[in-house]
């Protein structure tokens, strides 16, 4: 079981705006920084947000983050069918000193 | 443009053990760390651990302390990951990811993964 907790799936219709949430504590989301990845099957992950809500150039500002005390959320909005893929929420753990992973949400395209 | 190269996939037996290579280019190897991250078969992202390309100090996650060593040589500017004593749960795909520091969880590139397959 993951520190850091993402629901297992989202979904919308497209350009509908799904949210997903990861949820930790105060030694991981609470006191550090949060980074998103995106991830095709058979690929890579790909960096989506860093620092919290800064999109790295060349991502679409559909992609938004958010983070509030223990929680962080990424959104996108105007859904689109190329959106479909997995999304991984990351943060450093002081208690544990290590870089740890949401276990990743899907994201279905109705 | 930066990039990550990793080597080839590997077949091991249990209780042996595997080295993979990331080589870099496109950056100062030294200006940026290096983390290797997992994904088993289905399953989601695991960060292995982190060596830093000046210092060479590393930090492993504790699940695999005492298996698992990171090296990096600066004059090929290529990063290594041994994991010794394989079990059969260290069948993944293992990614190398340029990482911007020790207490973050920045990686913002990635190689494309080498495949490890432990079978009898």
């Amino acid at each position: 079981q993951s520190v850091l907790t993402q629901p297992p799936s989202a979904s919308g219709t497209p350009g509908q705006t799904v949210t997903i949430s990861c949820s930790g504590s105060s030694s991981n989301i609470g006191n550090n920084l949060v980074y998103w990845y995106q991830q095709f099957p058979g690929t890579a992950p790909k960096l989506l947000i860093y620092k919290n809500d800064q999109r790295p150039s060349g991502v679409p500002d559909r992609f938004s983050g958010s983070k509030s005390g223990t929680s962080a959320s990424l959104a996108i909005s105007g859904l689109r069918s190329e959106d479909e893929a997995d999304y991984f929420c990351a943060s450093w753990d002081d208690s544990l000193s290590a870089k740890l992973f949401g276990a990743g949400t899907k994201v279905t395209v109705l | 443009q930066v990039q990550l190269v990793q080597s080839g996939p590997e077949v091991r037996k249990p209780g042996a053990s595997v080295k993979l290579s990331c080589k870099t280019s496109g950056y100062t190897f030294t200006s940026h760390g290096l983390s290797w991250v997992r994904q088993a078969p289905g399953q989601g992202l695991e960060w292995v651990a982190w060596i830093g390309g000046y210092s060479g100090d590393t930090n492993y996650a504790q699940r695999f302390q005492g298996r698992v060593t990171l090296t990096t040589d600066r004059s090929t500017t290529t990063a290594y990951m041994e994991l010794r004593n394989l079990r059969y749960d260290d069948t993944a795909v293992y990614f190398c990811a340029r990482d911007e520091g020790q207490r973050l969880a920045k990686f913002d590139y990635w190689g494309p993964g080498t495949l490890v397959t432990v079978s009898s």
